[in-house]
C-alpha cells in the first residue's frame, strides 16, 4: 500500500541554523500538508500546497519558514533560523487527488531537536 | 471557527472489552468530515476511521465504529474487542472540505490492560 515517507526521522540542530525536512507524498496525490506537533500537545496545521503553490497557512508559519516541491515527488519544510520552541514532530500528508475534501495521510513524523 | 473537543485526557480499558472515546464539535458548516486518528508511542498518525457529514450511516471499520449525531454536534470512537495494540493517544480531527488544514482535538491517551 502506498505512503508518506519522511526524512530523516530524527534531526538535531543548533539554535539559529537553518532545517530541511523532506517528504514524498503518495504518487498520485495532489494535495500537501505540513503539520507540527509540540511534544504533549495536540497535532497544530502549519501549511497546505497544490499546484505549486501554497493554498493555505496558519499563523504559525511565519517568514522563518518555507515550503517547496522541487521536482515531481519531493515536498520540502525549511526553517531558517531555528528556534528552541521550533523543538516538535513534524508532520508531512498528502491527499487527493479526486475533488474535495479526501483524506489526508500522515507520514511517520520527523523529531526535530534545537538545542 | 471550528473548534474540536475531547473531553477526555485519559482512559483505560480492559482487554477484550469495549470502550468509547468522545468528541464534540463546533461548526456553522453543513458539508464536512471527520475523522479519528491513533497515535501509538512510535508517534506515527494512523487513520483510523472516516466519516461524511452527508451520510447518515455510521462508518464502522473491523472493531472500530463511530456514533454520529450530527445535530448534537458529536462524533464518538467505539472500540469493540480492545487489544493491547490499540494502546495510543486518539485525535479527533474535522475538515470542512476546503482542502486545507484538519482541526485536531487535544486527544485522549488510552490504556489497554491485560
Amino acid at each position: 500500500e502506498p505512503e508518506v515517507t519522511q526524512t530523516p526521522s530524527h534531526q538535531v540542530t543548533q539554535m539559529g541554523q537553518e532545517v530541511i525536512l523532506r517528504c514524498v507524498p503518495i504518487s498520485n496525490h495532489l494535495y500537501f500538508y505540513w503539520y507540527r506537533q509540540i511534544l504533549g500537545q495536540k497535532v497544530e496545521f502549519l501549511v497546505s500546497f497544490y499546484n505549486n503553490e501554497i493554498s493555505e497557512k496558519s499563523e504559525i508559519f511565519d517568514d522563518q519558514f518555507s515550503v517547496e516541491r522541487p521536482d515531481g515527488s519531493n515536498f520540502t519544510l525549511k526553517i531558517r533560523s531555528t528556534k528552541l520552541e521550533d523543538s516538535a514532530m513534524y508532520f508531512c500528508a498528502s491527499s487527493g487527488p479526486g475533488q474535495g475534501t479526501d483524506t489526508q495521510y500522515f507520514g511517520p513524523g520527523t523529531r526535530l531537536t534545537v538545542l | 471557527a471550528q473548534t474540536v473537543t475531547q473531553s477526555q485526557p485519559e482512559m483505560s480499558v480492559q482487554e477484550a472489552e469495549t470502550v468509547t472515546l468522545s468528541c464534540t464539535y463546533d461548526t456553522s458548516e453543513n458539508n464536512y468530515y471527520l475523522f479519528w486518528y491513533k497515535q501509538p508511542p512510535s508517534r506515527q498518525m494512523i487513520l483510523v476511521i472516516r466519516q461524511e457529514a452527508y451520510k447518515q450511516q455510521n462508518a464502522t471499520e473491523n472493531r472500530f465504529s463511530v456514533n454520529f449525531q450530527k445535530a448534537a454536534k458529536s462524533f464518538s470512537l467505539k472500540i469493540s474487542d480492545s487489544q493491547l495494540g490499540d494502546t495510543a493517544m486518539y485525535f479527533c480531527a474535522f475538515d470542512w472540505g476546503s482542502q486545507g488544514n484538519l482541526i485536531f482535538g487535544k486527544g485522549t491517551k488510552l490504556s489497554v490492560k491485560p
